[in-house]
């Protein structure tokens, strides 16, 4: 199976900051990655598709790049809302595999 | 608006079996993947399974191979996870959700707990 190292797992931010999140795949899925944000006893919701797709609905301040191997996830000018745990999925190839996950902290 | 369901959760023995059905509403269910997603108390995501909108392909993660199945039945808008041989590590929220690939529509998940 593919595995995905996602990093950092734990970052602390304050309102305002830029950050972003990285997910390295052990071999190369092409564009077919998402990110997908969760909270505490929720659902995840996606928010990228397709390595840099934003999902309808949510803000332009999320934006993701790369292919191949290397992805990123950024968050431009954080809120209050975006804290909260980030998970990467490749979606290339069975079975898919998620990333570790990030939790995002105020600082 | 999309709509997923998910039931059957519950407590369970090491070595017993639980199905876990997922209802299905305001899409055409026939017309999608669908998929099944864990996550153990504390832990991360696990993707779990799939199944094309006929069912006729069904992926699994290398873990639950053999002891999961994962149906459909198209005229019911209905998911099923029939689960085998259940283990400890089996532990876990399962989520339904809608789509071959990243999936946009989730349920609100059901918790299988597996402990003597």
């Amino acid at each position: 199976a593919i595995q995905m190292t996602q990093s950092p797992s734990s970052l602390s931010a304050s309102v305002g900051d830029r950050v972003t999140i990285t997910c390295r795949a052990s071999q190369g899925i092409g564009n077919g990655l998402g990110w997908f944000q969760q909270k505490p006893g929720k659902a995840p919701k996606l928010l990228i598709y397709s390595a840099s797709t934003l999902q309808t609905g949510v803000p332009s301040r999320f934006s993701g790049s790369g292919s191949g191997t290397d992805f990123t996830l950024t968050i431009t000018s954080l809120q209050p809302d975006d804290f909260a745990t980030y998970y990467c999925l490749q979606d290339t190839t069975f079975p898919y595999t998620f990333g570790q996950g990030t939790k995002l902290e105020i600082k | 608006e999309v709509y997923l369901v998910e039931s059957g959760g519950g407590l369970v023995q090491p070595g017993g079996s639980l199905r876990l059905s997922c209802a299905a509403s305001g899409f055409t269910f026939s017309s999608y993947w669908m998929t099944w997603v864990r996550q153990a108390p504390g832990k991360g995501l696990e993707w779990v399974a799939n199944i094309k909108w006929d069912g006729g392909e069904k992926h699994y993660v290398d873990s639950v191979k053999g002891r999961f199945s994962i149906s459909r039945d198209n005229a019911e808008n209905s998911l099923f996870l029939q689960m085998n041989s259940l283990r400890v590590e089996d532990t876990a929220v399962y989520y339904c959700a809608r789509d071959r690939t990243a999936p946009a529509h989730w349920g609100q998940g059901t918790l299988v707990t597996v402990s003597s």
